[in-house]
Parts: structure tokens; C-alpha cells; sequence
């Protein structure tokens, strides 16, 4: 099982400044098959980004993501006030596993 | 917009089975990959499983043996079941759409619904 390791457990920050996510996985992630959601309380964690670096239908380009291998990052250009919530990161390059999360609030 | 509701009792005794129904509207059944999902405080995110319109399963390696995931096309739904409940399996269940491949990011979500196991 690849396991999925978030970082840091909480980002404390003010809107207008930059968001750095960071994912790292236990072992290589297959064709970087990583994506990103965004989760607030009550409420199904939302797709961000697939493949990596591919925004999902309707995300706006603040989100943007990268990485390969074992290593990948989620950034938030600049935070907006419907920003703060917990991100995840997955994978899906064998079987699915989803990272512990990193919540994002506001300072 | 396909759209994902799950249903189902919100509380099962320890040993039986949890039994859950996501119901799809706005698209078909009959396509795509169709998947559970549990979130608990303990375990986070976890995957259950998938089940493809062609009747194809694959489950989580760790759920494997307790864990059942069935679709009817005449209703549009695809359902859960999982033996043998423990209060670890207490959490909140989301049934998801596969945007495209068997293991894939899940593009739509049901709201999820809290399942208790307690006596």
C-alpha cells in the first residue's frame, strides 16, 4: 500500500498570501496519478486537481499543482476567504490511498 | 450534473451488516466506475471499493473480506454491504463516480451519511 504523507498538519495564514501543500508518498506514484481535494466541515471533500497538475472542472487557476515521483505540492497562489479548509492528496497509481490532510486556516 | 445520494440506516449493532444505497441521478449507471468511501476521525479517507456497470468489483485489501458492492441499473443505484461491523467501522460513508478508470479521483460525491456502530 502506498501510504501518503501530508505536510505540514496546519497552515496558519492570511488571505492574499501564497498556500504551499505539501504530499509525499511512500514509494513512486505511477504516471503521477495524484489528486487534490478540498474539504469543508459538513461537506464531501471537492476535486481540485487530477494527474498532478490538471485543474478539475470549475477550479480556479489560484490552484495550481505539481510534483512527480514521490514528491508533489499543491499551491494556492493567493488565498481567498473561501480558501481555508482541509486539503487532501490521493493516489490512484495503485489502488487508492488518501493522505491524513493539511488544514489551511486563518491566521 | 450527475448527482449522488447515499441512504441507509444511521445506526447497526456490533456483528451485523451495514447496508447502504447510493441512488445517481442526472447520468446513468451504466457507465463509469461507481465507489465507496468512509471517512472517520481515526482512519481518515478511506477507500472501500468500486464497482463497474459490467458487474466488475474491486475492493479495498483490507475490507476484502467482509466488504460487497453491487449496482442495479433498473433503479440507477449501486449498494454497500459490510459484515461483521466493529465501532472502528463507525464513520461518515460517501458514495463517489470514478471520472474514468478504475482507481481514479472521484469527480462527484454523494453528501454523505453518519453511520454509528453501537449496541
Amino acid at each position: 500500500e502506498i501510504v501518503l504523507t501530508q505536510s505540514p498538519g496546519t497552515l496558519s495564514l492570511s488571505p492574499g498570501e501564497r498556500a504551499t501543500l505539501s504530499c509525499r508518498a511512500s514509494q513512486s506514484v505511477d504516471y503521477n496519478h495524484i489528486a487534490w481535494y478540498q474539504q469543508k466541515p459538513g461537506q464531501a471533500p471537492r476535486p481540485l486537481m487530477y494527474g498532478a497538475s490538471i485543474r478539475a472542472a470549475g477550479i480556479p487557476d489560484r490552484f495550481s499543482g505539481s510534483g512527480s515521483g514521490t514528491d508533489f505540492t499543491l499551491t494556492i497562489s493567493r488565498l481567498e476567504p473561501e480558501d481555508f479548509a482541509v486539503y487532501y492528496c490521493q493516489q490512484y497509481g495503485s489502488s487508492v490511498t488518501f493522505g491524513p490532510g493539511t488544514k489551511v486556516d486563518i491566521k | 450534473q450527475v448527482q449522488l445520494q447515499e441512504s441507509g440506516p444511521g445506526l447497526v449493532t456490533p456483528s451485523e451488516t451495514l447496508s447502504l444505497t447510493c441512488t445517481v441521478s442526472g447520468g446513468s449507471i451504466s457507465s463509469n466506475y461507481w465507489s465507496w468511501i468512509r471517512q472517520s476521525p481515526g482512519k481518515g479517507l478511506e477507500w472501500i471499493g468500486y464497482v463497474h456497470y459490467n458487474g466488475n468489483t474491486n475492493y479495498n485489501p483490507f475490507l476484502q473480506s467482509r466488504v460487497t458492492i453491487s449496482l442495479d441499473t433498473s433503479k440507477n443505484q449501486f449498494s454497500l454491504k459490510l459484515r461483521s461491523v466493529t465501532a472502528a467501522d463507525t464513520a461518515v460513508y460517501y458514495c463517489a463516480r470514478n471520472q474514468w478508470l478504475p482507481h481514479d479521483v472521484f469527480n462527484f460525491w454523494g453528501q454523505g451519511t453518519m453511520v454509528t456502530v453501537s449496541s
